[in-house]
């Protein structure tokens, strides 16, 4: 079993629609998380950064953790078509010099 | 801040060949971690260097090994190429310390031929 799981989708909205993108993880020690945006034949580029359990939001992204169901998620309201990227997500445990984990990343296409 | 820094940005190889790829990390950062990207597998990571010292590495051949200097600075060499080397390798740099997260540069796209 993999330590981070992401459905690969493709996902395809259109524009305007709430976007829900998830990761689920089998590491309860996991405590930093993060959502990066990979726009293509581009390095990903950090989108949110979330401690423990709870909600961030910044903008139209809204990220979430629900550590007891070791789930998380990234919300993406009134989405525009420069959303259409891979959304990775990543993890890592507590402890300085521990490894990230990434999601194999799902693909966003926000249709005008 | 300049971001990180990759280099060459495109390379192309023949099998057996072998291939140095560099990362310059942001300013003042001191850990440096090497992730393949293919379609198939996502990010697999490589590795990690943290002053100088590998500090984590993913399960990869002997043949994949890199090296960081004392200004930060990584490189990454592949040894006796193979076809399924062709990739877009990545270079994340972080501080290193607990909460700090990586960012990642634009990535070598390595074609093996």
């Amino acid at each position: 079993q993999k330590e981070v799981e992401q459905d690969p989708g493709p996902l395809s909205v259109p524009e305007g629609a709430i976007v829900s993108l998830n990761c689920t993880y089998s590491n309860s020690a996991f405590q930093y998380f993060m959502w990066y945006r990979q726009y293509s034949r581009k390095g990903p580029e950090l989108l949110m950064y979330t401690y423990s359990s709870g909600n961030k939001e910044d903008g139209r992204f809204t990220a979430q953790v629900d550590k007891s169901s070791k789930y998380i998620s990234l919300f993406i309201r009134d989405s525009q078509p420069s959303d259409s990227a891979t959304y990775l997500c990543a993890m890592r445990e507590g402890n300085t010099g521990n490894q990230f984990y990434f999601g194999t990343g799902t693909s966003l296409t926000v249709i005008p | 801040k300049a971001g990180v820094t990759q280099t060459p940005r495109y390379l192309i190889k023949t099998r057996g060949q072998q291939v140095t790829l560099s990362c310059s990390p942001i300013s003042g950062h001191r850990s440096v971690s090497w992730y393949q990207q293919t379609p198939g597998q996502g990010l697999q990571f490589l590795f990690e260097y943290f002053s100088e010292t590998q500090r984590n590495k993913g399960n990869f051949p002997g043949r994949f090994s890199g090296r960081q200097f004392s200004n930060s600075r990584s490189e990454m060499n592949v040894s006796t190429l193979e076809l399924g080397d062709s990739a877009l390798y990545l270079c994340a740099s972080s501080s290193g310390l607990l909460a700090d997260t990586q960012y990642f540069g634009p990535g070598t796209r390595l074609t093996v031929l």
